[in-house]
């Protein structure tokens, strides 16, 4: 199985700064048919998780701008140009390209300093 | 809009079994593949099976295998997981998810105790 890590597993960040997530494979995620299937989720408090990113960099709708994804291979990361109040919450990666099973990252849990 | 609400959930003793139900509406059940993913409380999240949109294919996570089985009514556009066996370690919110774009429902929680 893939084996996905994050980094770092808590984030305090204070508002208006930026923030950014390190997601790491255990083998590359370059699918045969040349996609990556790297999502990125965001939980907040008392909710579903929510997609925000997939293949590494396209933005679900609705997702606001200041989130962005990068990286290929085994190295990825979610960045946020400002954070804010709403950003609090646990961000997953999790790859789809080496399935079944698909797999999840730890979580890495944000918070306003 | 898309909309997946889950049931089934509740206290059962350690070997005992349970169905959970994820009724969907909003789009075309029956052209899209699904998921069941779980979350301990407190902890992250774990994929547990998925099931072809005309149910003809199943994956199962190796920690549930043989005691899970998805399944769906394309007819009614639900989603199952039938849940045997259960364990203390599979007490978690069980969420339903629609492939490809991921939207979630809201879970339902199933506690393992005696």
């Amino acid at each position: 199985d893939v084996v996905m890590t994050q980094s770092p597993l808590s984030l305090p960040v204070s508002l208006g700064q930026p923030a950014s997530i390190s997601c790491r494979s255990s083998q590359s995620l370059v699918n045969s048919d040349g996609k990556t299937y790297l999502s990125w989720f965001q939980q907040r408090p008392g909710q579903s998780p929510r997609r925000l990113l997939y293949e590494v960099s396209n933005r679900d709708s609705g997702v606001p701008d200041r989130f962005s994804g990068s990286g290929s291979g085994t190295d990825f990361t979610l960045k946020i140009t400002r954070v804010e109040a709403e950003d609090v919450g646990v961000y997953y990666c999790m790859q789809g390209t080496h399935w079944p099973p698909v797999t999840f990252g730890q979580g890495t849990r944000l918070e306003i300093k | 809009q898309v909309q997946l609400v889950e049931s089934g959930g509740g206290v059962v003793q350690p070997g005992g079994s349970l169905r959970l139900s994820c009724a969907a509406s909003g789009f075309s059940f029956s052209t899209y593949d699904m998921h069941w993913v779980r979350q301990p409380p407190g902890k992250g999240l774990e994929w547990m099976a998925f099931i072809r949109n005309d149910g003809a294919t199943e994956y199962y996570a190796d920690s549930v295998k043989g005691r899970l089985t998805i399944s769906r009514d394309n007819s009614k556009s639900t989603l199952y997981l039938q849940m045997n066996s259960l364990r203390v370690e599979d007490t978690a919110l069980y969420y339903c998810a629609r492939a490809g774009t991921w939207h979630w429902g809201p879970g339902t929680l199933v506690t393992v105790s005696s």
